[in-house]
């Protein structure tokens, strides 16, 4: 059965911390590894990953794929009370492509 | 717009009722999923659909129907045999092949009284 966990659960931080999200996967046939960020509905998608070792960025926001380890991490640096929010991790695997999520990490930034 | 519309956004459901959640696409994608989240967990594969008139189950079937008569639509019945059926249900659809551009609906949020 194919597996995604994620650590921490929760965290809470101030304005200005950086995070570090983690998120190890067992699957079978893996595809990709892709990170969203969902506050009230729907999950927003951040990055996509495929290849070892290369850096994912958007702003503040980065993240990288370890396909050795079995691992992905999802940085944020300088953080804000806007990056509140539930951080899932999905593994993409099979011939049909479905995610598999990690619980999810709980980040509070308190003002 | 493209996009995906479920609905209803919030369903009240009697112990014992069916219930059939709308989940309808327009971007000509060929494969949709319906996923269930309870509080504090991720998400979790209920079916899924890779072309109209085909499905399969996910992880955790048991107690829901599917159909896919149109490619557009993915309707999602919760059975009176779903013991715990209070949860937010989301829909996503991609298109087929190497491309990973999965697109989530906003949502449905069933509880039962």
């Amino acid at each position: 059965e194919d597996k995604v966990v994620q650590s921490p659960l929760s965290l809470v931080v101030h304005e200005g911390d950086t995070v570090t999200l983690n998120c190890s996967y067992e699957v079978t046939n893996f595809r990709s590894l892709l990170w969203y960020k969902q506050e009230k509905k729907a999950p927003t998608f951040l990055f996509m990953l495929t290849s070892s070792g290369i850096e994912k960025k958007s702003g503040r926001l980065s993240s990288i794929l370890d396909k050795k380890e079995l691992f992905s991490i999802l940085n944020i640096t300088a953080t804000q009370t806007g990056d509140s929010a539930v951080y899932l991790c999905a593994v993409v695997s099979g011939s049909a492509r479905q995610l598999t999520f990690g619980s999810g990490t709980q980040l509070t930034v308190l003002p | 717009d493209g996009g995906i519309t479920q609905s209803p956004k919030y369903l009240f459901r009697k112990e014992g009722q069916n219930v059939t959640l709308s989940c309808e696409q327009n971007l000509n994608h060929d494969a949709m999923y319906w996923y269930r989240q309870d509080p504090g967990q991720g998400l979790r594969l209920i079916y899924y659909s890779q072309i109209v008139n085909d499905f399969q189950k996910g992880d955790i079937a048991e107690g829901y129907s599917v159909s896919r008569e149109k490619k557009e639509s993915f309707p999602l019945t919760v059975t009176s045999a779903q013991k715990n059926p209070t949860a937010f249900y989301l829909c996503a659809s991609r298109v087929q092949g190497e491309g990973y551009g999965y697109t989530f609906g906003s949502g449905t949020r069933l509880t039962v009284v």
